[in-house]
């Protein structure tokens, strides 16, 4: 069965702290992995999709990684801004199309 | 151009009603998907759409849900009779026929069962 996990559930940072989500995931086959962004009571916002394990890819303080097992999602000097949830979700490749599997989320929270 | 729109936001419904969620897809998708979040649990998907067809329903619950994306109008996800394990936020996306896009979601309706 597709599966991902996300670690940790909750982390909690000071401005300028940098530090690194984790999602792990299994998967048969990988088309895709995505890192969404999602405030409270709104929709998750696409953030970034990841295709070959060694691909990276930046947005402002957010970089994205990926392995054959896993993705980072590194935060470089965040700012209370960056206080959200951040979404990960694989896309079997055996899928036809978008149906994408998430994980639970990790709670950012950002102080000044 | 206006995103992924979703009606009503808050959906207040008491046990046995009908619940009826609206979304309008971004202009030039052509292809909706429905997901359902639980409280402290990931999104699921539920189906996905295209104008007047079904393409994938394999995360819907075979009784009381049903969805549909008309000709002419927004995507439709129904409710029917429903039990307090139906509250959660469900949330509408869209994408152009494209088959390797992030698509964009909408703010979701918080449906609530009492």
């Amino acid at each position: 069965e597709d599966q991902v996990t996300q670690s940790p559930e909750a982390l909690r940072l000071q401005e300028g702290e940098s530090s690194s989500l984790n999602c792990s995931y299994t998967v048969s086959g990988l088309r895709g992995l995505f890192w969404y962004r999602q405030d409270p009571g709104k929709g998750p916002e696409f953030l970034f999709t990841l295709y070959s394990a060694g691909e990276e890819k930046e947005k402002e303080r957010l970089k994205a990684t990926l392995t054959k097992k896993e993705s980072f999602l590194h935060i470089t000097a965040p700012k209370p801004e960056d206080s959200a949830t951040y979404l990960c979700a694989v896309q079997p490749r055996n899928t036809g199309f978008q149906k994408l599997v998430f994980g639970t989320g990790t709670r950012l929270l950002v102080s000044p | 151009n206006a995103g992924v729109m979703q009606n009503p936001r808050h959906l207040v419904r008491r046990r046995g009603q009908e619940a009826r969620l609206r979304c309008s897809p971004m202009k030039g998708h052509s292809h909706v998907y429905w997901y359902r979040q639980l409280p402290e649990e990931g999104l699921k998907f539920m189906v996905y759409l295209q104008k007047e067809n079904i393409i994938d329903e394999s995360g819907m619950p075979k009784e009381r849900f049903s969805a549909e994306f008309p000709k002419e109008g927004p995507s439709i996800l129904r409710i029917q009779q429903v039990v307090r394990g139906d509250s959660a936020a469900y949330f509408c996306a869209s994408s152009p026929p494209l088959k390797d896009y992030g698509y964009t979601f909408g703010s979701g309706t918080r449906l609530t069962v009492v």
